[in-house]
């Protein structure tokens, strides 16, 4: 069965310094696919990155980065130099691609506050 | 289009009524998904259309649910005999392929 688990339910940091969201995830399938959402205060999910199974290249987008590693099942976001705008839930999700309806099972979420 | 739209944004109904919300999904996409999120947790998948046809639909939807999508444009979701259990935030989302697209939600209060 597919299952996310996001074991941080809340993090605080001052603002610049950088913070880790830790992803772990269950499937039985080869082939799946990892995202990673925001969810800001006004509550609409926003897409941050999908990652292929069969990619376990790291990926750097500005401030963001995030770690795929199969050999621990997990996919690790990391946020460097920090910003009160990134104040948000981050919800890790998994989707098994040989599924017909690539439903997306989601963790529970991580709350992160950044404090000014 | 710029994304996909919900209404109503906020509803709030007695136990026991009947209440509709709409999804209006980005017009080229053929998937549209409904999820349901309560407070504290991850959203929860519900059901999913492939153009106008239900493909599938979780455990989680009883008898009372009920969702349509009239030639595989917008969606409805129907909620019959409202429970409080049934207080909610109902997120629709749409996609060409894997990876979606959210709307802003339906947040349900049931009082």
């Amino acid at each position: 069965a597919q299952k996310v688990t996001q074991a941080q339910t809340e993090i605080s940091v001052v603002e610049k310094e950088d913070v880790t969201l830790d992803c772990v995830y269950e499937t039985r399938d080869t082939t799946y696919y990892l995202f990673w959402y925001k969810q800001p205060p006004s509550g609409e999910l926003v897409f941050l990155i999908r990652r292929n199974s069969f990619d376990e290249q790291n990926e750097i987008s500005g401030r963001y980065s995030w770690n795929f590693q199969k050999s621990t099942s997990s996919f690790n976001f990391t946020i460097t130099a920090s910003q009160v705008v990134d104040s948000a839930v981050y919800f890790c999700a998994l989707s098994e691609a040989g599924g017909r309806d690539d439903k997306i099972i989601f963790g529970k979420g991580t709350r992160l506050h950044i404090l000014p | 289009d710029t994304g996909v739209s919900q209404d109503p944004r906020h509803k709030i109904t007695k136990r026991g009524q009947n209440v509709t919300f709409r999804c209006d999904p980005i017009s080229e996409h053929n998937r549209l998904y409904w999820y349901r999120q309560t407070l504290g947790q991850g959203p929860e998948f519900l059901t999913y259309f492939q153009n106008e046809a239900q493909l599938e639909k979780s455990r989680l939807l009883s008898d009372r649910f009920s969702a349509e999508r009239p030639k595989g444009s917008f969606s409805t979701l129907e909620i019959q005999r409202t429970e409080q259990g049934d207080s909610a935030m109902y997120l629709c989302a749409s996609s060409p392929a894997v990876g979606y697209t959210f709307g802003s939600g339906t947040r349900l209060t049931v009082v």
